[in-house]
């Protein structure tokens, strides 16, 4: 399928300190989108990364893209308790998204 | 703007009952999805709209499963008759063109049947 697949499934860090959630995926795809979900809450859009990029900032936020290896990362510089969420990668299929299971991240104060 | 809108919030209801979940999206939005989001199975893609017209429901689980669009304004996923393995957070989202574009989800419908 085209499903992209988050990894690590869960990860634990302490504040101030960067997170970094990976996104492979199988087909080509036009873009990449990644989202944030807190408990109990739809997800909310991130960043859209286009094939034809290989890096995106937005805010504390950073998102590459390595179409060759069809993989995408997401960083999170100087993590916060209110970053902890989980996070998904999304890729375009037709004029569908098609949702990885997500990375579980957990900010400790 | 008030964001996708979904409702209920939750829903309980027994086997074998109907169930319709609401959504309005996002004004001007042209394209409407519907998604389900499990533990086991994560989040599913049912259905998706553009201008109002099904495009694709190849992810409609089964004949059970219905979903319209009556208007730009208005959507309704029906389950009927329910059952347990229904049981899950449904999604609505909308975005601008649908393609090459950020969707927008509403904060869910928790469905539980019994």
């Amino acid at each position: 399928s085209q499903q992209g697949e988050e990894d690590p499934q869960a990860l634990s860090i302490q504040e101030g300190e960067n997170a970094t959630m990976n996104c492979s995926y199988k087909t080509s795809i036009n873009n990449l989108q990644w989202y944030r979900q807190n408990s109990g809450r739809g997800l909310v859009h991130l960043i859209l990364i286009r094939s034809n990029e290989r890096e995106k900032h937005s805010g504390r936020l950073r998102v590459t893209l390595d179409t060759s290896k069809k993989s995408s990362s997401l960083l999170i510089t100087a993590s916060r308790a209110a970053d902890t969420a989980s996070y998904f990668c999304a890729t375009d299929y037709g004029q569908n998204f098609v949702f990885g299971p997500g990375t579980r991240l957990s900010v400790l104060p | 703007d008030a964001g996708v809108i979904q409702s209920p919030r939750h829903e309980v209801t027994e086997m074998g009952q109907e169930v319709t979940l609401r959504c309005k999206p996002i004004s001007g939005h042209n394209s409407l999805f519907w998604y389900r989001q499990t533990m086991m199975r994560g989040l599913e893609l049912l259905i998706y709209f553009n201008n109002n017209v099904p495009i694709d429901d190849s992810g409609m689980p089964e004949d059970r499963f219905s979903a319209k669009m009556p208007n730009a304004s208005f959507s309704t996923l029906k389950i009927q008759p329910s059952e347990p393995r229904d049981s899950a957070v449904y999604f609505c989202a909308s975005s601008p063109t649908g393609y090459n574009s950020p969707l927008h989800f509403g904060n869910g419908t928790r469905l539980t049947v019994t």
